[in-house]
């Protein structure tokens, strides 16, 4: 089955840098969704993508949908203590979308 | 509002033994999912239902059924549990295609 690739998959930063990831895939998506999960708890959505170029942002947090519908990119500003956690990206593909793919998760961990 | 509610939380099972994990939403969302989460794997679509009275297959459905009972319950069956389906379980709704999906808290299930 198809999972969505993502990277890095682990990243390990001090307080106030800049964070960036990215989730690609072989297929065309009409979605892209980005997750935050913390120890114990399920995915909360953080940002939602509907259109190729869009840019959204979410407080320190800003996703782009790419211009090819295959890869999408989190950043995440001036991170703070809080931002620990798994990051997915989870998309919906053009050909079935009644389907919610996830990627396999970035693990941020933020040092004071 | 209570969301997306999973039951139960935890579960230790023998080899063998059946059981049903139980998934309610009240947000009127017309899709329903199932994932298996597992250490550095994401997580893997089980089964989903597009709406009351279909269900489709995902990326891992080997060893589980599922129910859509009502626009309101999807449930997943192990019918023979075995050690390999120890995993952390999350439920999950939306609108439908392309929208947004939201998660329970997760039922983490032990097979010994």
């Amino acid at each position: 089955g198809q999972q969505l690739n993502q990277s890095p998959q682990s990243m390990f930063i001090q307080e106030g840098e800049d964070v960036s990831m990215n989730c690609t895939s072989s297929s065309i998506f009409n979605t892209w969704l980005w997750y935050k999960q913390e120890p114990g708890e399920g995915p909360v959505l953080l940002i939602a993508l509907y259109k190729a170029g869009e840019l959204t942002s979410n407080g320190r947090l800003t996703a782009q949908f790419g211009i090819t519908r295959k890869d999408s990119f989190l950043n995440i500003s001036a991170s703070i203590p809080s931002d620990v956690g798994i990051y997915f990206c989870a998309g919906q593909e053009r050909r079935n979308t009644d389907k919610l793919i996830f990627g396999t998760g970035t693990r941020l961990q933020v040092f004071p | 509002n209570a969301g997306v509610t999973q039951t139960p939380k935890f579960q230790v099972l023998k080899t063998g033994q059946s059981m049903t994990l139980q998934c309610a939403q009240d947000m009127n969302h017309n899709s329903m999912y199932w994932y298996r989460q597992d250490p550095g794997m994401g997580l893997r679509l089980i089964y989903y239902s597009a709406s009351e009275g279909t269900t489709d297959k995902g990326e891992v459905p080997n060893g589980y059924n599922v129910s859509r009972l009502n626009k309101r319950e999807f449930s997943l069956r192990l019918e023979s549990a075995a050690p390999s389906q120890t995993s952390v379980y999350f439920c999950a709704s939306s609108w439908g295609r392309v929208t947004e999906a939201f998660f329970g808290q997760g039922t983490r299930l032990t097979v010994v």
